[in-house]
């Protein structure tokens, strides 16, 4: 089975500033994606932003964007102007192209320092 | 986009007793997944439902304890049995509609 690997269970950043939270992950497939999801208190998973394996061009969504190294297997996401907002457990998750079901890291809760 | 709505929201519960949650979503689907989040812990999938045929399940889940229901393209049920402290979680239900939906989950606690 696939495994993901976050290994920041925390991580905190000044509002404003900019942090990046790390994942890394195993397979043997080469056709996958790769997501970041935000969970805030609420619980409900907001999709923050998604890349597909086949793509060299990392994915930007506004202020998030992350950082796809498929030889190495990592795929990190950089919040930039960090907000109060932000501050949230994230979870990377990978999902086999072929299949619906996702694997989940253990998360990165985030605080966002005013 | 697909809505997806979870009851109950939170319960609490007797140890030795079953709980049955519901999962409704707005569009038809073909799969849908349920996962358990246990406290301060990531997501575990524990079995993927299919319209019209048995749930498959993850290693570590067996269908005595988490019977599923799917009987159509909106709905499936989960149902926890036999419970015990050990399964105080949230469960979540999801989809996959364009993009992957996840439902607001049920907090359970088992006393």
């Amino acid at each position: 089975a696939q495994t993901v690997t976050q290994s920041q269970p925390e991580m905190s950043v000044q509002e404003a500033e900019t942090v990046t939270l790390s994942c890394t992950y195993d397979t043997s497939e080469s056709d996958y994606y790769l997501f970041w999801y935000k969970q805030p208190p609420s619980r409900q998973m907001i999709l923050v932003i998604r890349q597909e394996a086949y793509k060299q061009q990392n994915a930007t969504e506004n202020r998030f964007s992350v950082n796809f190294q498929k030889a190495a297997k990592s795929f990190s996401l950089k919040i930039s102007d960090s907000q109060l907002g932000d501050a949230a457990m994230y979870f990377c998750a990978y999902r086999s192209a072929g299949k619906g079901q996702f694997y989940f890291g253990t998360g990165t809760s985030l605080t966002v320092i005013p | 986009s697909a809505v997806i709505s979870q009851k109950p929201s939170r319960d609490i519960c007797q140890r030795g007793t079953s709980l049955t949650i519901q999962c409704q979503v707005d569009s038809q689907v073909t799969m849908m997944f349920w996962y358990r989040q246990q406290p301060g812990q990531s997501l575990t999938l524990i079995a993927t439902a299919n319209q019209g045929s048995e749930a498959t399940y993850e290693s570590g889940f067996v269908i005595d304890k988490f019977p599923i229901s799917r009987p159509n393209l909106t709905f499936s049920t989960l149902t926890v049995s036999n419970m015990s402290p050990e399964d105080s979680s949230i469960y979540l239900c999801s989809v996959n509609y364009n993009e992957q939906f996840f439902g607001p989950g049920t907090r359970l606690t088992v006393l």
